[in-house]
């Protein structure tokens, strides 16, 4: 069975600050992950995903996140925050022919 | 990406009652999908609807309560029966990707029952 934890319900970052968001996973064959964004009242947005090329891979507004096989980790990173980033953040896997499986998400605030 | 519309985006709507959610998708795909955004909680599958044949539903949602019809390859509907206000959720469909292994979301259905 897969499996996404979400290290940290809500993340406060300063404006300019470095964003980390901590995603681990657990697949019992190589996974797909993809980072989504929600922005308030809206749906998800698709961020980045990893299939297996490039273990550091990069997305829209930004965003990169760096697959670690020995973590089992896929953490999203931006290195300097903007108000507009503030949303909810929500790591996937997908492995073989199964539906995607979601973390519980993540929310993140931008302080001015 | 496909362009996903869902009608209607928000809803209130009294207990008992069954509201229809309408997902329409800008090109052809073979399979879609229906999620349950509970509030402040992450996203769970209800069902996976492919053209052509009966949904196949996760564990915890059944037919009666959550019937789906998928007449062709761009338009799917999710029905929420006999509403009570635990149903009140975010319903989301989504389609696969062009890599078949991505998804992409639809604005989603803000459900509100009294």
């Amino acid at each position: 069975a897969q499996s996404v934890t979400q290290l940290g319900s809500h993340v406060s970052v300063s404006e300019g600050a470095l964003v980390l968001l901590r995603c681990n996973y657990s697949s019992s064959v190589p996974p797909y992950l993809f980072w989504y964004v929600q922005y308030p009242n809206q749906g998800l947005q698709l961020l980045l995903k990893y299939t297996s090329a490039a273990t550091l891979v990069k997305g829209i507004n930004g965003f990169e996140a760096e697959f670690k096989k020995s973590e089992t980790s896929f953490h999203l990173t931006k290195p300097s925050a903007h108000m507009s980033d503030a949303a909810e953040y929500f790591c996937a896997v997908n492995s073989g022919n199964t539906p995607l499986v979601f973390g519980k998400g993540t929310r993140l605030s931008v302080i001015a | 990406s496909a362009v996903i519309s869902q009608k209607p985006s928000r809803d209130i709507c009294q207990r008992g009652t069954s509201l229809t959610i309408q997902c329409q998708v800008d090109s052809q795909v073979t399979m879609m999908f229906w999620y349950r955004q509970q509030p402040g909680q992450s996203l769970t599958l209800i069902a996976t609807a492919n053209q052509g044949s009966e949904a196949t539903y996760e564990s915890g949602f059944v037919i009666d309560k959550f019937p789906i019809s998928r007449p062709n390859l761009t338009f799917s509907t999710l029905t929420v029966s006999n509403m009570s206000p635990e149903d009140s959720s975010i319903y989301l469909c989504s389609v696969e990707g062009p890599t078949h292994r991505e998804q992409f979301f639809g604005p989603g259905t803000r459900l509100t029952v009294l």
